[in-house]
């Protein structure tokens, strides 16, 4: 079964500073995206990026960035000028196939 | 597009009871799943739909629970004779398609008592 890995089960950040949720996975697919979502307490999933495997480029989205190192299987999520919005469960997630594999997540805390 | 929506929000039982969950998947989106979310943990793949047929099933899906998307629209998720280990969040996420943002529901909060 393929593994998605989120080695920080929590992480706090100051409000304006820069976080980084780290991920890695084992998919031996070729052809696959990752993803990062957010589990607020209304506990609904809330797509914050995308990244097409087949894509070099890294996906951003406002202050939302990810480093995807495809060879080390590695895709980082990074939150700049935190807000305390964005205090939440983080899930990582591979979709191969046609299901996603999530990672357990990372609570994240915005101290103000 | 009023979003994916799941009925109902919280479902308590009794163990030994059949419970049905439905979720109404975006109206555009003819790809259609279920995931479980225990506590602490990510979603589990229970099953995919693609229309009306139910392509996927995840070994997790034991006998007791069926799902079906009967005109390829909304979605039912049973549970017969129910047991403390299915309390869970059920989750379901519609798709137009795979290269395309997948939006999940708010969930049915299962409890077995």
């Amino acid at each position: 079964a393929q593994t998605v890995t989120q080695s920080q089960p929590e992480m706090s950040v100051q409000e304006a500073e820069t976080v980084t949720l780290s991920c890695t996975y084992d998919t031996s697919e070729s052809d696959y995206y990752l993803f990062w979502y957010k589990q607020p307490p209304s506990r609904q999933m809330i797509l914050v990026i995308r990244q097409e495997a087949y894509k070099q480029q890294n996906a951003t989205e406002n202050r939302f960035s990810v480093n995807f190192q495809k060879a080390a299987k590695s895709f980082s999520l990074k939150i700049s000028d935190s807000q305390l919005g964005d205090a939440a469960m983080y899930f990582c997630a591979d979709f191969t196939g046609n299901q996603f594999y999530f990672g357990t997540g990372t609570s994240l805390t915005v101290i103000p | 597009d009023t979003g994916v929506s799941q009925n109902p929000r919280h479902k308590i039982t009794k163990r030994g009871q059949n419970v049905t969950f439905r979720c109404d998947p975006i109206s555009e989106h003819n790809r259609l799943y279920w995931y479980r979310q225990t506590l602490g943990q990510g979603p589990e793949f229970l099953t995919y739909f693609q229309n009306e047929a139910q392509l996927e099933k995840s070994r997790l899906l034991s006998d007791r629970f069926s799902a079906e998307r009967p005109k390829g629209s909304f979605s039912t998720l049973e549970i017969q004779r129910t047991e403390q280990g299915d309390s869970a969040m059920y989750l379901c996420a519609s798709s137009a398609d795979r290269d395309h943002g997948y939006t999940f529901g708010s969930g049915t909060r299962l409890t077995v008592v």
